[in-house]
């Protein structure tokens, strides 16, 4: 069974902190890391993708790979109300095409 | 703003309808996708095409059909439910089949099985 975990949550996080979203896998094959912003009653939006180990950085958001760790975080820089979501964390384990979600972690910012 | 748009936004079926949800992609991709998901839960993959041919089914109920007329267009039929069925049902989108292609969402459509 090919698994990605994440803890449920609410991980919350005072408005101008930084959030800390974490992911393990299970499959030494994947290749491939997504990050899903997902609102309540809306659909997932891709805020980040990663391929390789280390960090990858677009505006407040830092993607960091550990392929031998087999981890994966997001960092929310200057966390704003608007980033209260829950966050996919997504795995391409081999199958061509074939997305393996974790179930997601709920970020609360907080005023 | 999502290129992926689907409708019905909503829709209420009772368990002996058909109906079918609709989604359309204007990112020029070659792969199209239909996900479930259900509250509180990941999104399930039932279903993806590419070139407009099935490339995976995830054994999903043959209450379920897909559709895809063409590289833009992806249908899902819908008939004899079962109230289980109700979930957000979204369409996704991709330049191929590629492991590092990302894959981006219409906004879904929200079924309920009466």
């Amino acid at each position: 069974q090919k698994e990605v975990e994440q803890n449920s949550g609410p991980l919350s996080v005072p408005e101008g902190a930084i959030a800390s979203l974490n992911c393990t896998y299970s499959d030494r094959g994947s290749q491939s890391f997504f990050w899903y912003r997902q609102y309540s009653g809306k659909s997932p939006e891709l805020i980040m993708s990663i391929y390789s180990n280390g960090d990858k950085e677009d505006g407040r958001f830092t993607a960091q790979l550990n392929k031998a760790s087999q981890y994966v975080s997001l960092l929310i820089r200057d966390s704003q109300p608007s980033d209260s979501a829950t966050y996919l964390c997504a795995v391409n384990t081999g199958t061509a095409s074939k997305l393996t979600f974790g179930t997601g972690t709920r970020l609360q910012v907080t005023l | 703003d999502t290129e992926v748009t689907q409708t019905p936004k909503h829709l209420v079926m009772g368990m002996t309808n058909k109906k079918s949800l609709k989604c359309e992609q204007h990112m020029g991709h070659r792969a199209m996708y239909w996900y479930k998901q259900k509250a509180k839960k990941p999104p399930e993959l039932m279903f993806v095409y590419s070139y407009e041919k099935l490339s995976i089914n995830e054994s999903v109920p043959s209450r379920f059909s897909p559709e895809c007329p063409n590289s833009s267009l992806l249908n899902l039929h819908l008939h004899a439910l079962q109230p289980e069925d109700s979930a957000l049902y979204l369409c996704a989108s991709s330049k191929g089949l590629a492991g590092w292609d990302e894959q981006y969402f219409g906004p879904g459509t929200r079924l309920t099985v009466t």
